[in-house]
């Protein structure tokens, strides 16, 4: 059964960069057809989608935060990354990374458990 | 960008009646909509799918409905467990959308 488990710091100050890692287990990141994506959930808030990445490299951001948003895959590891810059109180959410079929059936299923990620000095 | 939006915010049902959610898109979704459900503490889980096929293991009492602009979600009995929050997401076009949710009330 597939799984996905994020990790990284729960906390980041202003202004710096954000970084997550999302592992996978029970099947392989370079299964074709499928893409890994990051989607954030403030606290009381609705899901927004960060971004997904094939594992080519290959990879779609949502342009509201194309700018400050880098997502990477390491098929060695079986892991993908998430980097986001200048942070500010706005970032503070719970980050879920999940796996979607691609090729424009793209709902997100599994997900993995979520992390949050809060953004004070 | 597709805008979703849901309807009601919340919604007041007693257990044992049936739930109808509603979800909008600003343009043309097709069929490509999804259902999810959000237990406290919890990450999302997929419901349904296209509009309308169900999960794997989700149970009949949950079926979906329409295309283009307006979707629905019905739980055609509420049992305890499905009194929780639910987003619909599109994907025909990117950026992925999701809506701002319904939550689910006992009445």
């Amino acid at each position: 059964q597939l799984q996905l488990q994020e990790s990284g710091p729960g906390l980041v100050k202003p202004s710096e960069t954000l970084s997550l890692t999302c592992t996978v287990s029970g099947g392989s990141i370079s299964s074709s057809s499928y893409y890994w994506g990051w989607i954030r959930q403030p606290p009381g808030k609705g899901l927004e989608w960060i971004g997904s990445i094939y594992h080519s490299g290959s990879t779609y951001y949502n342009p509201s935060l194309k700018s400050l948003v880098t997502i990477s895959v390491d098929t060695s590891k079986n892991q993908f990354s998430l980097k986001l810059s200048f942070v500010t109180a706005a970032d503070t959410a719970v980050y879920y990374c999940a796996r979607h079929l691609g090729r424009a059936e793209n709902w997100f299923d599994p997900w993995g458990q979520g992390t949050l990620v809060t953004v004070s000095s | 960008e597709i805008v979703m939006t849901q309807s009601p915010a919340t919604l007041s049902v007693s257990p044992g009646e049936r739930a109808t959610l509603s979800c909008r898109a600003s343009q043309s979704a097709s069929s490509k909509l999804a259902w999810y459900q959000q237990k406290p503490g919890q990450a999302p889980r997929l419901l349904i799918y296209g509009a309308s096929t169900r999960a794997t293991g989700i149970p009949a009492r949950f079926s979906g409905s329409g295309s283009g602009t307006e979707f629905t979600l019905t739980i055609s009995s509420l049992q305890s467990e499905d009194f929780v929050v639910y987003y619909c997401q599109q994907y025909n076009n990117w950026p992925l959308t999701f809506g701002g949710g319904t939550k689910v009330e006992i009445k």
